[in-house]
This record gives C-alpha cells, structure tokens and sequence, in this order.
C-alpha cells in the first residue's frame, strides 16, 4: 500500500533536547510538506521541499530545521529554540508541480509533548 | 491576519440535521480551494474546486466555490455521529517561483449527536 508514515506517533522530550521527526513516502511524489495543528490554530505550514536537495520555510520556521536528501524522506528537527514545540505534527507530500494533481496526501502525524 | 478564514469554529448538531460550514477567504490568485475531513489523525481529502458555481457532490456531501464573493460552502446532509470531526479549508497557492502551498483555515469541529 502506498503512503506517508510518520513516526514516531507520540514522542516525549525534556526542555533543551533536539528531537527529529520522521517522515517517509512510497508515492513517489515530488513535494513534501510539514504542518503543526495546535488546538484552534488550524494547520500551519513549516517547511515545504518541492525536489530533492531544496526546501523552503513556510510561516512558521523558526526553532525548525529540515533536510531532503532523498525523494522519499523529509526529516524535520524540532530544536531547543523551538518555544513552544508542544503540538501535533503532520506530514504531507503531493506529486510533482506538472502532474496536474494537487491534493495533499498526510500522514497519521506525531505528537510530542516537551515536559 | 488570516488568509483562510472558517465559520463556525464549532458546531453541535443531531443526528439528521442538515449542516452548512462556511469558509471565507482574501486571496484571489489560488489555484483551487480543498476540503479536508480530519477524525482523529491524517486529514483525508474531500473535494478540490476550481471552478465558481459547479457544485461538487459526494454522497451526502456536496461543496461549492463562489469567486465572485470569496467564499466555499460545505454542506452535509442527513448527518450521522459518523461525520463528526474537523473540517478543513484549505486554499492552493502558487508562489512566484511556482511552489506550491495549501493555506488552511482553523477548521469546523462538528459533533453529531445521536
């Protein structure tokens, strides 16, 4: 079956600690995205990679950082400079800007607490 | 300021009733303009619309654009507990470097009671 698999589901982590976030995909598609949902603020966009080797900030970047070595991969880093990094992550992907298909796919997302 | 804006944020409804859910928007130069269900976890897609006044359906689902007023609707009728969760809008955007990004609302929480 084809999809996006995040883990891990749920995470804990201490105040000061990096955490990373895994995203992967079997779609084969181009575009990846991460979004943080907190309760009553929607989904927002932080980082978006349209190919490999190149990724964009979105409107919430700061305390985040990503990488895109590989089509199927989109790693995200939660760091210590993230203030208030208690919040549901989700991942998305999306094929390529000449498919002509534009929904995004998500994943089940993480949710990660910061005791 | 937001982009997306939804209406109401949370709505409360019995089994059988009719629901309308209504999202606003500012931009004028998206590509399209999708809905999501969100249950518990990963949002599924529900319809995408690009056109102003071609109705979309799907079941007891049905949604419209309206480009002239900025607006989409999302009905849903004869509800069912089944149809509790979050709705999402979300508006496609292009940037000028041809990326593209969905820009979602806060979303609708609808509970179904029985």
């Amino acid at each position: 079956d084809g999809g996006i698999t995040q883990s891990p589901k749920y995470l804990f982590r201490k105040e000061g600690q990096n955490v990373t976030l895994s995203c992967e995909q079997n779609l084969n598609h181009d575009a990846m995205y991460w979004y943080r949902q907190d309760p009553g603020q929607g989904l927002r966009l932080i980082y978006y990679s349209q190919i490999v080797n190149d990724f964009q900030k979105g409107d919430i970047a700061e305390g985040y950082s990503v990488s895109r070595e590989k089509k199927e991969s989109f790693p995200l880093t939660v760091t210590s400079a993230q203030k208030n990094p208690t919040a549901f992550y989700l991942c998305a992907s999306k094929p390529g800007q000449n498919s002509g298909a534009n929904v995004l796919t998500f994943g089940a997302g993480s949710r990660l607490t910061v005791l | 300021e937001d982009k997306v804006v939804q209406s109401p944020l949370s709505l409360v409804v019995h089994e059988g009733d009719t629901v309308t859910l209504n999202c606003s928007y500012e931009v004028t130069n998206f590509r399209s303009l999708l809905w999501y269900k969100q249950e518990k976890k990963a949002p599924t897609f529900l319809f995408m619309l690009t056109s102003s006044g071609i109705e979309k359906k799907s079941g007891r689902l049905s949604s419209i654009l309206d480009k002239k007023e900025l607006f989409s609707i999302l009905n849903i009728t004869a509800t069912q507990t089944g149809d509790s969760a979050i709705y999402l809008c979300a508006l496609l955007l292009v940037s000028r470097a041809g990326s593209y990004q969905l820009t979602f609302g806060k979303g609708t929480k609808l509970s179904v009671i029985p």
